[in-house]
């Protein structure tokens, strides 16, 4: 089992440009986190999906969308990237429906916007 | 807004010390859950606390929940360079969302 696969490993992104992050997960588990990573900020939940067809806001969602494509796969979408969203980006997922659950997550995706 | 404290920012010590770490609130959560990252990779959940006063144990790693589940602690035994890394905890509110601190960044000199 690969547990929670992210890719791409980095990016680098022009201000305005877009992109996908792609993440997936092999543990059968009903819910999807999305979370970004800054330097004296902690870990920060942009989205999450507690289940296929739902997704809601987490503390930070604002310049984000996401789709959960199937029980597997949950994407993070910039439309049109700022400096500001410079960050590492974790994706996770736990077997239940509550943040509560243990999460398990991937190894990030390392995105630097010039 | 619910903050979560975590003290010290950065802890440096010899092999062999012992050593705690703290997370504080003004907040209640309904749980509190330890992780450990290291370089380059996502956290691990170390140890999940739920109930007011729970201690637990995880080899040479103890974790405490305080009474009014506002704040808990973890402690190291005998510290190994294997220890080394970002230590997070993550407070779940009653209404089931999770915030993080911002972490504890420890080095274990050999």
């Amino acid at each position: 089992n690969a547990g929670v696969t992210q890719t791409p490993k980095f990016q680098v992104l022009k201000t305005g440009q877009s992109m996908t992050l792609q993440c997936a997960q092999d543990m059968n588990h009903n819910s999807m986190y999305w979370y970004r990573q800054d330097p004296g900020m902690g870990l920060r939940l942009i989205y999450y999906s507690a289940s296929e067809g739902t997704t809601d806001k987490g503390e930070v969602p604002n310049g984000y969308n996401v789709s959960r494509l199937n029980k597997r796969e949950f994407s993070l979408r910039l439309e049109s990237a700022a400096p500001s969203q410079t960050s590492v980006y974790f994706c996770a997922s736990s077997e239940g429906t509550g943040v509560s659950e243990t999460q398990y997550f991937g190894p990030g995706t390392r995105l630097l916007v010039l | 807004t619910q903050l979560l404290e975590q003290s010290p920012q950065f802890l440096s010590i010899q092999e062999g010390e012992n050593l705690t770490v703290y997370c504080n609130s003004s907040s209640v959560f309904s749980s509190l859950q330890w992780y450990r990252q290291e370089p380059g990779e996502g956290p691990v959940l170390l140890v999940t606390v739920v109930t007011g006063g729970e201690v637990k144990k995880l080899k040479r790693l103890t974790f405490q929940f305080g009474d009014a589940r506002k704040d808990s602690s973890l402690h190291i035994t005998a510290a190994q360079p294997g220890d080394t890394g970002l230590y997070l905890c993550a407070g779940v509110g009653r209404d089931d969302k999770i915030i993080f601190g911002k972490g504890t960044r420890l080095h274990i000199l050999p």
